[in-house]
């Protein structure tokens, strides 16, 4: 079975600090990782994915992910906080090997505050 | 990318009451997914809905309770029946990407039962 550990409910950066949210992932097989984003009153959306090609992840708005098999992690980075990037964020999992491999499995969340 | 559209946005509902939730996408899929957003808490597969097959369901989650109908490749519906107020929560419609796995969501239907 596939599992998501987002280290931190809560993390709070000034404008402009860097953003680091943590998460460890379980799985037996290659996993695809992915992180998304939940702005207040929306639908989620995809920040970044790993899909066993670079281990360096970009995505949009100066996000990034490092895959590190070793430390079973997929962190998610940002070098300059910005107000706007206050949200709910999710680390998820999925195995890409079953049949219909979108089934994911999603993290309880880190809700990041940027103080001005 | 896929636009998905889910009605209601949101609604106050009575206890012991159904709500039916509709999904709408923008492109034929194989596959939509319904998930459950509890207030402050992340993601719970509900079922997996292929056209022309029953759905899937996850563990904790039963077709009497919660059934779903897969009529086409670009509609789903979810029932949420015999409301309780353990049943507030956001439901989220979602398709798959086939290649890379990530998946799209509408904006969720907002679900208060009092």
């Amino acid at each position: 079975a596939q599992s998501v550990t987002q280290l931190g409910s809560h993390v709070s950066v000034s404008e402009g600090a860097l953003v680091l949210l943590r998460c460890n992932y379980s799985s037996s097989v290659p996993p695809y990782l992915f992180w998304y984003v939940q702005y207040p009153n929306q639908g989620l959306q995809l920040l970044l994915k790993y899909t066993s090609a670079a281990t360096l992840v970009k995505g949009i708005n100066d996000f990034e992910a490092e895959f590190k098999k070793s430390e079973t992690s997929f962190h998610l980075t940002k070098p300059s906080a910005h107000m706007s990037d206050a949200a709910e964020y999710f680390c998820a999992v999925s195995d890409p090997s079953l049949t219909g491999g979108f089934k994911t499995i999603f993290g309880a969340g880190t809700r990041l505050f940027v103080k001005a | 990318s896929a636009v998905i559209s889910q009605k209601p946005s949101r609604d106050i509902c009575q206890r012991g009451t159904s709500l039916t939730i509709q999904c709408q996408v923008d492109s034929q899929v194989t596959m939509m997914f319904w998930y459950r957003q509890q207030p402050g808490q992340s993601l719970t597969l509900i079922a997996t809905a292929n056209q022309g097959s029953e759905a899937t369901y996850e563990s904790g989650f039963v077709i009497d309770k919660f059934p779903i109908s897969r009529p086409n490749l670009t509609f789903s519906t979810l029932t949420v029946s015999n409301m309780s107020p353990e049943d507030s929560s956001i439901y989220l419609c979602s398709v798959g990407r086939t290649d890379g796995g990530e998946l799209f969501f509408g904006e969720g239907s907002r679900l208060t039962v009092l």
